[in-house]
């Protein structure tokens, strides 16, 4: 079975830092990775996914992930981090029947 | 990307009526959406997993009876909270897939529940 691991629940950054949300999987088979980013009341905005291929995947607003195969990892990061990033941020593995297994999710706080 | 439009974003009801959900994908069509539970503060669950034109597959501890799904064409589900109670107050989201492997999927924009 999949699933994923988020580290720390909460993450505060200043403004124009570097953004790091932790991400770990676990899976059977080769897996298919996602975050996803969540404004307050609202859906799911898709960032980011690794299927096959490039390692390093880019995405939108400035986001980027990679995939470490050794690591069992998919962390995001952004190089500078902007206010309007401050949001819930969700990262997924597919599983079977094409469900999405979602870890418990970081809030990203970003202080001027 | 595909769109997923999801109505109402907002509904209070008063406990023991029942409230109808939908969503619906407006540029593709989905052979199979998803319903999705959020309580505050909290990761999504998945509540049942719909494809065109079949019943609905419930995950283990979801009522099936108290949460009517239905998936009767290619672009419109339905989620029924049947005789709302105010433990069912919570966020509501679906997702479609476009096709039967590996495909994106979309999300719609939630739905708050509140029985009161």
């Amino acid at each position: 079975a999949q699933s994923v691991t988020q580290l720390g629940s909460h993450v505060s950054v200043s403004e124009g830092a570097l953004v790091l949300l932790r991400c770990n999987y676990s899976s059977s088979v080769p897996p298919y990775l996602f975050w996803y980013v969540q404004y307050p009341n609202q859906g799911l905005q898709l960032l980011l996914k690794y299927t096959t291929g490039a390692t390093l995947v880019k995405g939108i607003n400035g986001f980027e992930a990679e995939f470490k195969k050794s690591e069992t990892s998919f962390h995001l990061t952004k190089p500078s981090a902007h206010m309007s990033d401050a949001a819930e941020y969700f990262c997924a593995v597919r599983g079977g029947f094409q469900k999405l297994v979602f870890g418990t999710g970081t809030r990203l706080l970003v202080s001027p | 990307g595909a769109v997923v439009s999801q109505h109402p974003s907002r509904v209070i009801c008063k406990s023991g009526t029942s409230v109808k959900i939908e969503c619906r994908s407006l540029d593709f069509q989905a052979t199979t959406m998803f319903w999705y539970r959020q309580f505050p503060k909290q990761s999504l669950m998945l509540m049942a997993t719909s494809n065109e034109g079949s019943k609905a597959t419930y995950e283990q501890g979801v009522e099936k009876d108290k949460f009517l799904i239905n998936h009767a064409s290619l672009t419109l589900s339905t989620l029924t909270v049947t005789s709302a109670h105010p433990e069912d107050s919570s966020f509501y989201i679906c997702s479609a897939v476009a096709g039967q492997v590996n495909t994106e999927a979309f999300f719609g924009q939630g739905t708050r529940l509140t029985v009161v």
